[in-house]
């Protein structure tokens, strides 16, 4: 059983819509990663958090650590933020537990 | 600095025959991952290295792979002999030791075995 989950798995959404990602995960994870794969591409980390929510652009990460919970929203979506977003537990070694990612499409 | 560096960027080889794939990580990082990414698994992490270390290889598939960290900046993954079923993207990653720190991930090698 994956310790980390995410949803939708597919994502279809239209030029400006507000996007969110979910991501929960289990007992065992400190912190969370978000990173993001253009097709073909390669892998950027885009947040990185233990507590609270950052902000970077027209991205912005929270997490709950009491619901073992995160988001990750768009604002203003565009069709160049469309890629594969994948959630990544750390705990207490160096190691990422993945989620299956979720495909978004953003469509113009 | 240059970011993590991989070569090759493809590599397409034939059953049998040995490939290596090489990773050069950034710079003051001194933890370093080799993944792996298909369609049908996702990413998954083979081994990665403290200060050149092997720590964790419980992802490595079977004996034909192979990863060695000889000094901080320079790693090799080495699949002897390949096989079909090896065909995939290898990614390497480097950070600072410790779950709070961002993972940099190399360009990719997409191997293809025939």
């Amino acid at each position: 059983k994956n310790e980390v989950e995410q949803s939708p798995q597919n994502l279809t959404a239209q030029e400006g819509e507000f996007i969110t990602i979910n991501c929960s995960y289990s007992v065992g994870i400190s912190a969370l990663h978000w990173l993001q794969q253009h097709p073909g591409g390669g892998i950027v980390s885009l947040f990185m958090l233990s507590s609270g929510k950052k902000k970077h652009g027209r991205l912005i990460a929270t997490i709950n650590i009491q619901e073992k919970h995160s988001s990750l929203h768009i604002t203003a979506s565009h069709p160049r933020d469309s890629a594969v977003y994948i959630c990544a537990g750390g705990g207490a070694t160096n190691k990422l537990i993945f989620g299956t990612g979720t495909l978004l499409a953003v469509q113009p | 600095d240059a970011g993590v560096i991989q070569s090759p960027r493809h590599e397409v080889t034939e059953m049998g025959q040995e490939v290596t794939l090489r990773c050069k990580p950034i710079s003051g990082h001194n933890s370093l991952f080799w993944y792996r990414q298909t369609m049908m698994r996702g990413l998954e992490l083979l081994i990665y290295f403290n200060n050149n270390v092997p720590i964790d290889d419980s992802g490595m598939p079977e004996d034909r792979f192979s990863a060695k960290m000889p000094n901080a900046s320079f790693s090799t993954l080495k699949i002897q002999p390949s096989e079909p079923r090896d065909s995939a993207v290898y990614f390497c990653a480097s950070s600072q030791t410790g779950f709070i720190y961002e993972q940099y991930f190399g360009p990719g090698t997409r191997l293809t075995v025939t």
